[in-house]
């Protein structure tokens, strides 16, 4: 186990409503990064957070957004929900090295369902 | 813009077989790293190995085995006699060195039968 622990595990939704979803990071680590996994594809990046700040974002609209508390735990809201929003959602946390390419320890993941 | 290629979409073998997953993958960094995880029916992410791009040596871990070729831009993962329990989704992945996401390819679903 990775020590990444993610909440709730399953939630169902219905289209325009609101989710959050959190996760909380490894010890020690420092940053947060939040992927989403479409049935049958590769996770892809929504966002990460360092220190409390967005650092980088994917091709991800508005909607969705996220925050990092000061003990590096993690949160990411979506709003207006959207069918195609149904998907795993994957956290990951990792310690941010200035050299890039930090291994990221993923969480289990949080399955959402929209209707 | 970095991109990940696992061109197989599934392999299925019998236990004891040896498995060659294929990944290759486009970047314009000339520092980057590549991944290896693995997806089990759980859905967790298990981290296998990081290669940077100043390391071509190949590596062996067990029954894992990886080999890197920047020539060609290959990153290939072997199991050596395969076994029930490594049936999963294996995913490439590629970062950049001031990029710190990871870049994932599409997957490709291994089942080992007894």
């Amino acid at each position: 186990e990775t020590g990444v622990t993610q909440s709730p595990t399953h939630l169902i939704k219905t289209r325009g409503q609101q989710v959050t979803l959190r996760c909380s990071s490894q010890s020690g680590h420092n940053t947060v990064s939040w992927y989403q996994q479409a049935l049958g594809q590769g996770p892809q990046f929504i966002f990460q957070y360092y220190r409390e700040e967005e650092n980088g974002r994917g091709n991800f609209p508005p909607r969705f957004s996220g925050l990092q508390f000061p003990n590096y735990s993690s949160e990411l809201n979506v709003n207006a929900l959207e069918l195609d929003d149904s998907a795993l959602y994957l956290c990951a946390s990792s310690l941010r090295d200035i050299r890039g390419g930090a291994e990221q320890f993923f969480g289990p993941g949080t399955r959402l369902t929209v209707l | 813009a970095q991109k990940v290629t696992q061109a197989q979409t599934e392999i299925s073998v019998v236990e004891k077989e040896d498995v060659t997953l294929d990944c290759v993958y486009e970047t314009r960094d000339t520092t980057y790293y590549l991944f290896w995880y693995k997806q089990p029916p759980s859905g967790e992410l298990v981290f296998l190995i990081r290669r940077n791009s100043f390391d071509e040596q190949n590596e062996i871990s067990g029954r894992y085995s990886w080999n890197f070729q920047k020539s060609t831009s290959s990153f290939n993962f072997t199991i050596t006699a395969s076994q029930v329990v490594d049936s999963a989704v294996y995913f490439c992945a590629l970062s950049g060195s001031n990029d710190y996401k990871l870049s994932f390819g599409a997957g490709t679903t291994v089942t080992v039968r007894a």
